[in-house]
């Protein structure tokens, strides 16, 4: 079968850094995305990762091991607006994506 | 204005009626995506379709159908509504490069009772 995983729920304060882990097992695999979801929103594209390594844009970095099928989302500088709920999704038929049940991440003061 | 426009924005209808939700966009994209979302169980591909002529079923698929009337246009209908298809549901568009974007729509929420 084809799974993700990553935590339900991740608590940070305000200034902080927070890593939210997604491991995942598909039948096939071109990269891994992160989606950014507020209250039912709709999901807004965060990152994409097709190579081993990390890609940094702003605030927000995501890195990827296709050998340990795992990524992470990095959020620095964690500031209120950041509480969302964070999706990882492998791209596993060119463009098509499957997504992981996603991280509610609360930022505290 | 928005570049993935979805209607009704909210619906509520009754089990055993027929519904269709659509979604329009101007990206320009070839490729369009209908997903359901419930609580805890994050977004569900039930349709795609990578061009007009391409329609392509989802993990989810059953109980719905989908139509491509253009490129611009995707419509999902639920021939039978029932309550456990109460739902977020999201229509998405990407290009053609393969890559891990999708533009979403900003959703319908649909009931039914």
């Amino acid at each position: 079968g084809q799974s993700l995983e990553q935590p339900s729920e991740v608590t940070a304060v305000e200034g902080a850094i927070v890593q939210i882990n997604c491991t995942y097992q598909t039948s096939g695999f071109y990269g891994l995305s992160w989606y950014q979801q507020h209250d039912g929103g709709a999901p807004t594209f965060l990152s994409y990762n097709a190579l081993d390594g990390l890609e940094e844009t702003g605030r927000f970095s995501s890195f990827l091991s296709r050998s340990d099928s795992y990524g992470y989302l990095l959020l620095q500088e964690l500031q209120m607006k950041d509480s969302a709920s964070y999706f990882c999704a492998v791209n596993n038929q060119g463009g098509k994506l499957i997504f992981g049940q996603g991280t509610e991440l609360s930022v505290k003061p | 204005d928005a570049d993935v426009t979805q209607t009704p924005r909210n619906r509520i209808t009754k089990t055993g009626k027929r519904i269709m939700l659509e979604c329009s966009q101007t990206k320009g994209h070839d490729r369009m995506y209908w997903y359901r979302q419930d609580p805890g169980l994050g977004l569900r591909l039930i349709y795609y379709s990578f061009d007009v002529k391409d329609i392509n079923k989802g993990e989810i698929s059953d109980g719905y159908s989908v139509s491509r009337q253009a490129q611009a246009k995707f419509s999902l209908s639920l021939e039978s509504a029932i309550p456990n298809q109460t739902a977020l549901y999201f229509c998405a568009t990407s290009d053609l490069t393969g890559r891990g974007t999708q533009y979403f729509g900003p959703g319908t929420r649909l009931l039914v009772l």
